[in-house]
């Protein structure tokens, strides 16, 4: 089964500063990339996600790259904020095709902390 | 409102009882999912179903049995609750209007067994 990878386990930043969080996955037929968001005591919620038939997708401060080949995606958060400190976590799917139905593979979170 | 509520949100129970976490949803998904999670961290699927009458064992064993009666409604109970069930369980959803099948999450049921 597909195995996703998520590095790294905690990030530290200064406010203004840039963040990535890289994830690879293992199931070459995976075609769906999505990126939650779970603040302290909330449930996860989706910030942005990509498929496989484009490289990069934007959303104002937030950008996320796949590399196919390569089998690895990240996110990019630009102009870090307080409010923007929460765990996050890549996953991967396979979409519809396939028996997967829509089942999501989460990686292992990172914990992000944005320092004003 | 459409949204996936899940009750309790907390509850704390002594070893050897049976309960029921409730789920449900409104927004007309066909696709359920329950994760555990433990504090802060990693996902871990349960359980997943298609639709009505069809449930699936996830990618973490789990002593927990789901149901699935109406489209709306997935239910998970442990018939024998012990400590180490103790974590919090989601529930989610997904949109049948797209091929990717976004996951929409309640807000979890944070399970202390005593």
């Amino acid at each position: 089964g597909e195995n996703v990878e998520q590095h790294p386990s905690t990030l530290s930043v200064q406010e203004g500063d840039s963040a990535v969080i890289k994830c690879t996955y293992s199931d070459s037929a995976s075609n769906y990339f999505p990126w939650y968001k779970q603040e302290l005591g909330k449930r996860p919620q989706l910030i942005i996600d990509i498929r496989s038939n484009v490289g990069e997708k934007k959303d104002q401060r937030i950008a996320v790259t796949l590399n196919k080949t390569a089998k690895h995606f990240s996110l990019h958060i630009t102009e870090t904020q307080p409010e923007d400190s929460a765990v996050y976590f890549c996953a991967a799917s396979t979409g519809a095709g396939g028996t997967s139905y829509g089942k999501l593979t989460f990686g292992q979170g990172t914990i992000l902390t944005v320092h004003p | 409102e459409a949204d996936i509520y899940q009750t309790p949100r907390y509850l704390v129970i002594g070893t050897g009882k049976k309960i029921t976490l409730e789920c449900s949803q409104t927004m007309g998904h066909d696709k359920m999912y329950w994760y555990q999670q433990d504090p802060g961290m990693e996902l871990h699927l349960i359980h997943y179903s298609y639709g009505v009458n069809s449930t699936e064992k996830g990618d973490l064993s789990s002593e927990s049995t789901v149901s699935r009666i109406r489209t709306e409604h997935f239910p998970l109970t442990l018939e024998s609750a012990r400590p180490s069930h103790t974590s919090q369980y989601l529930c989610a959803s997904s949109s049948p209007g797209t091929a990717f099948y976004e996951q929409y999450f309640g807000p979890g049921t944070r399970l202390t067994v005593t």
